[in-house]
């Protein structure tokens, strides 16, 4: 069992709402990265940190934002949220390159959110 | 284009049958490719992981295959149990990635009966 937090589990909140998504890990990973995944659809990148004071978008765009000022912490930020910002939130970490295994990475259990 | 495509979308068999999921990829180069396990609600934990040298690998009633020439993997499920009701995930590597990038199929949604 991966040590990976995220907090809340589910949100339900109002559109123009400011929300912070918690992620943590206990492991010292210096990789971390945040996926948005929608029900029967695969999950998609939106942001990755290579490290502390590190932060890249990923593969989909988002109107999220991060931020990594510790090693263990990685939160996700919605300025304003939107109905179109309704889905599922999961955060990862990977440890040190394992050669041809690659970098084996760890899921936290997920935010669900929902914006009315 | 990096893809991963899954077989079927969805499965549903009753407690005590085998089964098996199908993945195609067209990752390259290849590094690795995992198979992963999400019930729902939660996030995906990995079952195993497989190299482009090893063709079988197995973890208790879970066995994954790997055809890395025709690029393509399965995974058999022995014996269902009900706990087994989860999404499946194929997860494929590239070589080189210093990010560890993955390329996720969409997973196959098994419901196994009592």
């Amino acid at each position: 069992e991966a040590d990976i937090y995220q907090t809340p589990r589910y949100l339900v909140i109002g559109t123009g709402k400011k929300i912070t998504l918690e992620c943590s890990q206990t492991m010292g990973h210096d990789k971390m990265y945040w996926y948005q995944q929608d029900p029967g659809m695969e999950l998609h990148l939106i942001h990755y940190s290579y490290g502390v004071n590190s932060t890249e978008k990923g593969d989909l765009s988002s109107e999220s934002t991060v931020s990594r000022i510790r090693t263990e912490h990685f939160p996700l930020t919605l300025e304003s949220a939107r109905p179109s910002h309704t889905s599922q939130y999961l955060c990862a970490s990977s440890g040190p390159y394992r050669g041809l295994l690659g970098y084996e990475q760890y899921f936290g259990p997920g935010t669900r959110l929902t914006v009315t | 284009k990096n893809q991963v495509e899954q077989s079927p979308q969805s499965l549903i068999i009753l407690e005590g049958k085998n089964c098996t999921l199908q993945c195609n990829y067209t990752v390259s180069p290849f590094s690795n490719l995992r198979w992963y396990k999400q019930d729902t609600g939660r996030g995906p934990v990995s079952l195993t992981i497989m190299t482009f040298s090893e063709n079988t690998k197995s973890n208790g009633r879970y066995t994954a295959t790997l055809d890395a020439d025709t690029k393509q993997s399965s995974l058999h499920i022995t014996a269902s149990q009900l706990s087994d009701s989860a999404s499946y995930i194929c997860v494929v590597s590239d070589r080189g990635s210093t990010l560890g990038r993955l390329y996720f199929g969409r997973g196959t949604q098994l419901t196994v009966w009592p």
